[in-house]
């Protein structure tokens, strides 16, 4: 069935610093690949989003590569700051509506 | 413009015992999914909806069923509750889940089996 495997599992960095999440998916009929931010003790929210027919994607401080031949995709923070600790998950879609996340990546950014 | 509720958002349930987690939306999207999410894990996907009686199986849909009779909700029904059913229980929905377009979340529902 589909996977979505997200790496690293918790990744730290200091602040001002680049952090790099990356994901693979196994299914090459998924179109859509959304990233979200989940701060503890609260609901995920998309932060960025990209389509299939883009490699990639830019808003501010994050981004989105997708490479569509190798299956994977990576958010690409810059500039980091103290509220960018959390959690982020990668997702990847399929035609038949399912929308599968990766294992999460707990970020902190120390001050 | 409420987006996705869940009802309730804390429930203890003894072993054995059944519940209903409600979640109803208002932005007439058709896809509409649960997901479970473990302590210090990822979301895993338990059912999901592309529209109204219309109803298909996730990565872990053992010991929970699911039902689709209007547009607006999309009930979890948890039969013979186990302490392994001990979870977050989120609730999202979309316009389009095949095309692609942002999943909005419920604000979860916190369960306890004991």
């Amino acid at each position: 069935g589909e996977n979505v495997e997200q790496h690293p599992s918790t990744l730290s960095v200091q602040e001002g610093d680049s952090a790099v999440i990356k994901c693979t998916y196994s299914d090459s009929a998924s179109n859509y690949f959304p990233w979200y931010k989940q701060e503890l003790g609260k609901r995920p929210q998309l932060i960025i989003d990209i389509r299939s027919n883009v490699g990639e994607k830019k808003d501010q401080r994050i981004a989105v590569t997708l490479n569509k031949t190798a299956k994977h995709f990576s958010l690409h923070i810059t500039e980091t700051q103290p509220e960018d600790s959390a959690v982020y998950f990668c997702a990847a879609n399929n035609q038949g509506g399912k929308l599968i996340f990766g294992q999460g990546t707990e970020l902190s950014v120390k001050p | 413009n409420a987006g996705v509720t869940q009802t309730p958002k804390f429930r203890i349930l003894k072993i054995g015992q059944s519940m209903t987690l409600q979640c109803t939306q208002d932005m007439n999207h058709n896809y509409m999914y649960w997901y479970r999410q473990d302590p210090g894990m990822g979301l895993k996907l338990i059912y999901y909806s592309v529209g109204a009686g219309i109803t298909d199986k996730g990565e872990v849909p053992n010991g929970y069923n699911v039902s689709r009779s209007t547009t607006e909700d999309f009930p979890l029904r948890l039969e013979l509750a186990a302490p392994s059913q001990t979870s977050v229980y989120f609730c999202a929905s979309s316009s389009a889940g095949g095309g692609g377009t942002e999943a909005f979340f419920g604000q979860g529902t916190r369960l306890t089996v004991v």
